[in-house]
């Protein structure tokens, strides 16, 4: 049972370029989410999904592409990187009684 | 919109203390709160999970309260140890009976333990 993992786990991007982060889990859960992390601001929410080919919006959206293709799997793009966009991003998925998340190691990207 | 934050920002003491770390938050309309831990370069750790229901979860020499009323968690370390030394994290679920919000995050509290 390896729980949450995400490829790949760090990554230097041009300005411009288009890469796709990749969120697993094996726990079977309705619920995955993708959060970023920056110095000073904390996790924000940048989108989600509560099942297989759904996906909603969160806090911090704009830049970002999600997809949810398959139940244990949950993509993230980035169409044309900027800087901005340097963060380290997690992926976390929900256990449905207890409402309680699990999250995976990170992404550590650089867009320069 | 709900805000959460942490005080102190950051906590340095001798190893051997108790301590105790706030985490504070605007609307108390929350399905649960859940404390976290996260060593530098690394992700999260689930450490306790609290729903809104319950006034206080423990595991071992952690013992979090919760205060929905009053917007309140507090997470109490017992005798503590240099391998505590981490950042924890607070974050709150927020009902919105479809259930389906993601965490909001306070910034966290960055403690050291002294050897």
């Amino acid at each position: 049972n390896a729980g949450v993992t995400q490829t790949p786990k760090f990554r230097v991007l041009k300005t411009g370029q288009s890469m796709t982060l990749l969120c697993a889990q094996d726990m079977n859960h309705e619920y995955m989410y993708w959060y970023r992390q920056d110095p000073g601001m904390g996790l924000r929410l940048i989108h989600y999904s509560v099942g297989e080919g759904t996906t909603a919006k969160g806090e911090v959206p704009d830049g970002y592409n999600v997809s949810r293709l398959k139940k244990q799997n949950f993509l993230l793009g980035l169409e044309s990187a900027a800087p901005s966009q340097t963060s380290v991003y997690f992926c976390a998925s929900r256990d449905r009684p207890t409402y309680e998340q699990y999250f995976g190691p990170g992404t550590r990207l650089t867009v320069t | 919109k709900q805000e959460v934050t942490q005080i102190p920002a950051a906590l340095s003491v001798p190893e051997g203390e108790n301590l105790v770390l706030n985490c504070s938050f605007t609307d108390s309309a929350i399905y649960n709160l859940q404390w976290f831990r996260q060593d530098p370069g690394k992700g999260l750790t689930s450490l306790l999970l609290i729903q809104s229901s319950q006034r206080e979860q423990t595991s071992g020499r952690l013992n979090a309260s919760l205060d929905k009323s009053s917007g309140r968690s507090t997470l109490y370390i017992a005798a503590s140890q240099p391998g505590d030394s981490a950042t924890y994290l607070c974050a709150v679920t927020r009902y919105s009976g479809g259930g389906a919000d993601g965490l909001t995050f306070g910034k966290g509290t960055h403690l050291i333990i002294q050897p």
